[in-house]
């Protein structure tokens, strides 16, 4: 299958910091790339939805003001949690596709907050 | 996208077939079925999808009753490796990726 690379793979912040986290998509071109948010012994939520050179899509109650998602080229999609405090703290997953492709995922990222 | 429901756990033993089913009764013509597995502290990998023939890969096989309410995931000869949760999903092709991830089966493969 497809590569989708996500960068970094963990990351601990200072609450009231930013972060970012990379996914990129390495042997192909991802019109659709897909942020995701996994707590603890639950279920993958999906927080939004970036086509190539569009602004993102939320899903409801995600705050895109706190979740910036930058999908600049087609292979690469930036999530920035900014000024985060610990209940952020979760594991973020990409995923990204070609047009009505199967999509594919990232490693994840863990993001704590301390 | 169609609701799916899965059994929430499931033990096979080594080197036997895994059978994992999903009930989908409400999928539309359109939807096709998408398999995936999340290893504990991963990413989910995409196993198969399909959308009314039965469909087989290097990794696995997917069997899509004939009125496609409902499929079953075949891993043929389960290994230690293979203990995951699988998640079924419905989904049409443009729609893919945007998924609802239910709870999934937690499949766990006993030596």
């Amino acid at each position: 299958g497809a590569v989708v690379s996500q960068h970094p793979s963990r990351v601990i912040c200072k609450s009231g910091t930013s972060v970012k986290i990379e996914c990129r998509s390495l042997d192909f071109q991802a019109t659709t790339m897909f942020w995701y948010r996994q707590f603890p012994k639950q279920s993958l939520m999906l927080m939004a939805t970036s086509n190539e050179g569009s602004k993102a899509t939320y899903e409801q109650g995600v705050e895109k003001d706190k979740f910036l998602i930058n999908h600049a080229s087609l292979t690469l999609s930036t999530l920035t949690v900014t000024s985060a405090h610990p209940e952020d703290s979760s594991f973020y997953i990409c995923s990204a596709r070609e047009r009505y492709t199967e999509a594919f995922f990232g490693q994840g990222t863990r993001l704590t907050v301390v | 996208d169609a609701k799916t429901t899965q059994p929430p756990s499931m033990d096979c033993a080594e080197g036997r077939a895994a059978n994992l089913p999903c009930n989908h009764s409400t999928i539309s013509g359109n939807e096709y079925v998408y398999w995936y597995r999340q290893i504990h502290s991963q990413g989910p990998q995409y196993i198969i999808h399909g959308l009314k023939n039965n469909e087989t890969n290097e990794m696995a096989s997917l069997i899509i009753t004939e009125d496609r309410k409902s499929s079953t995931l075949i891993l043929p000869h389960a290994t230690l490796r293979d203990t995951a949760v699988y998640y079924c999903i419905v989904s049409t092709n443009t729609n893919a990726g945007k998924s609802t991830f239910g709870d999934g089966t937690t499949l766990t493969v006993k030596p």
